[in-house]
């Protein structure tokens, strides 16, 4: 069975304090995996997706890293705008198009 | 590009009746469309994925006959919680895939609150 495991559950970051979220998961085969913002009573946000182990994608404040077993989204000197949920997502090699999601990391940013 | 919306952004309404929410890709052909529900401070969970032309395939423990998909077009997928009691109350989030893009990249709507007095 497919498993995401999203740490910490929480996370306080005073702005400007970079710090990292992590993504373990357990895939038999990873077609990719994806990275989501999601703001209280909002759908979530597309940020990257990562397809192999080695493989970077920044965006502004965020760059997001892929190894064989986790995956690490690097928040660089944040600001309070950045405080919202940050789900992790994987699509197994095998089936159709479901994706299985992590509970989510609640990032809050204080100025 | 790749926005989906979704009506109503809220409902209420009460125990018994049927309850329709729209989902819509609007700068792209939506292949496969899915519908989550979010419980509050939980993940999403997926609850049946639609394809246009075709029936939809639902998770295990998740009532077909209370939630119907259709899937009518390539831009549209509607869910209809019917006779919504209270325990229906959620947070339902559609998304849409382009098979055609290659990528396996879900873009979500906004969500609809749907409570259920």
């Amino acid at each position: 069975e497919d498993q995401v495991t999203q740490s910490p559950e929480a996370l306080r970051l005073q702005e400007g304090e970079s710090s990292s979220l992590n993504c373990s998961y357990t895939v038999s085969g990873l077609r990719g995996l994806f990275w989501y913002r999601q703001d209280p009573g909002k759908g979530p946000e597309f940020l990257f997706t990562l397809y192999s182990a080695g493989e970077e994608k920044e965006k502004e404040r965020l760059k997001a890293t892929l190894t064989k077993k986790e995956s690490f989204l690097h928040i660089t000197a944040p600001k309070p705008e950045d405080s919202a949920t940050y789900l992790c997502a994987v699509h197994p090699s095998w089936g159709y198009s479901t994706l299985t999601f992590g509970k989510g990391t609640m990032l809050l940013v204080s100025p | 590009g790749a926005v989906v919306s979704q009506h109503p952004s809220r409902v209420i309404c009460k125990s018994g009746t049927s309850v329709k929410i729209e989902c819509r890709s609007l700068d792209f052909q939506a292949t496969t469309m899915f519908w989550y529900r979010q419980f509050p401070k939980q993940s999403l969970m997926l609850m049946a994925t639609s394809n246009e032309g075709s029936k939809a395939t639902y998770e295990q423990g998740v009532e077909k006959d209370k939630f119907l998909i259709n899937h009518a077009s390539l831009t549209l997928s509607t869910l209809t919680v019917t006779s919504a009691h209270p325990e229906d109350s959620s947070f339902y989030i559609c998304s849409a895939r382009d098979l055609t893009a290659r990528t396996y990249e879900q873009y979500f709507g906004p969500g609809t609150r749907l409570t259920v007095t």
